[in-house]
């Protein structure tokens, strides 16, 4: 596709289950982004893989939360035992390469509602 | 670490007013990346910009121009005479090469402008 593409658009789930969200991304790019922005909030860094560098998972808020990169494409983010407070939209990006340099374009993100 | 600051969270004008969106940032790296990008209200966010830490040229596209100012640590943004399709959520953001390619973004300034 032109652009990232994520799925579903939305998500409510209840709390205590586990989602998937998936991003792909614009093809080509090497480097790609999780995000999340929570209501009335700035966006917080989650993880980034680079190729097939060892992504950085220094965002991650929990051990709840993983994701992995499939054939250097397609990434899922999980979120394993759902709470309230996950609830916010999760934004993935791709960027062609890791030079801090190039832009990242922007998925319409996931917005996950625990209840 | 980095750090942005959008000290303005909200403001309104009228259609074809100026307005000035400023940005902080900080950090201490010499090599950085200086973003601005736009969140209308189907959320995906959308690239207005790129400057690096070299080149502190004013850059004019339309309407809209940049001010970066190194001795102020500030990379403002302008809008001329605005319009209601400018109506969004603003974000600047940051990186660097040490910082992992990872975008610090600020906490957004919601622009209203109304007709």
């Amino acid at each position: 596709g032109a652009g990232v593409s994520q799925s579903p658009s939305n998500k409510v789930t209840e709390k205590g289950k586990d989602v998937e969200l998936r991003c792909d991304p614009i093809s080509g790019h090497t480097a790609l982004y999780w995000y999340r922005q929570s209501l009335g909030q700035g966006l917080e860094f989650l993880i980034y893989f680079q190729g097939n560098s060892a992504p950085d998972k220094s965002g991650l808020p929990s051990d709840r939360f993983s994701a992995e990169r499939t054939g250097g494409s397609v990434s899922t983010l999980t979120i394993q035992r759902t709470q309230q407070e996950d609830s916010a939209v999760y934004l993935c990006a791709s960027s062609l390469g890791g030079s801090s340099n190039t832009e990242a374009f922007f998925g319409q993100g996931t917005r996950l509602t625990v209840v | 670490a980095q750090k942005v600051t959008q000290a303005q969270t909200e403001i309104s004008v009228v259609e074809k007013e100026d307005v000035t969106l400023d940005c902080v940032y900080e950090t201490r790296d010499t090599t950085y990346y200086l973003f601005w990008y736009k969140q209308p209200p189907s959320g995906e966010l959308v690239f207005l910009i790129r400057r690096n830490s070299f080149d502190e040229q004013n850059e004019i596209s339309g309407r809209y121009s940049w001010n970066f100012q190194k001795s102020t640590s500030s990379f403002n943004f302008t809008i001329t005479a605005s319009q209601v399709v400018d109506s969004a959520v603003y974000f600047c953001a940051l990186t660097s090469n040490n910082a992992g390619n990872m975008l610090t973004f600020g906490g957004g300034t919601r622009l209203m402008v109304k007709p």
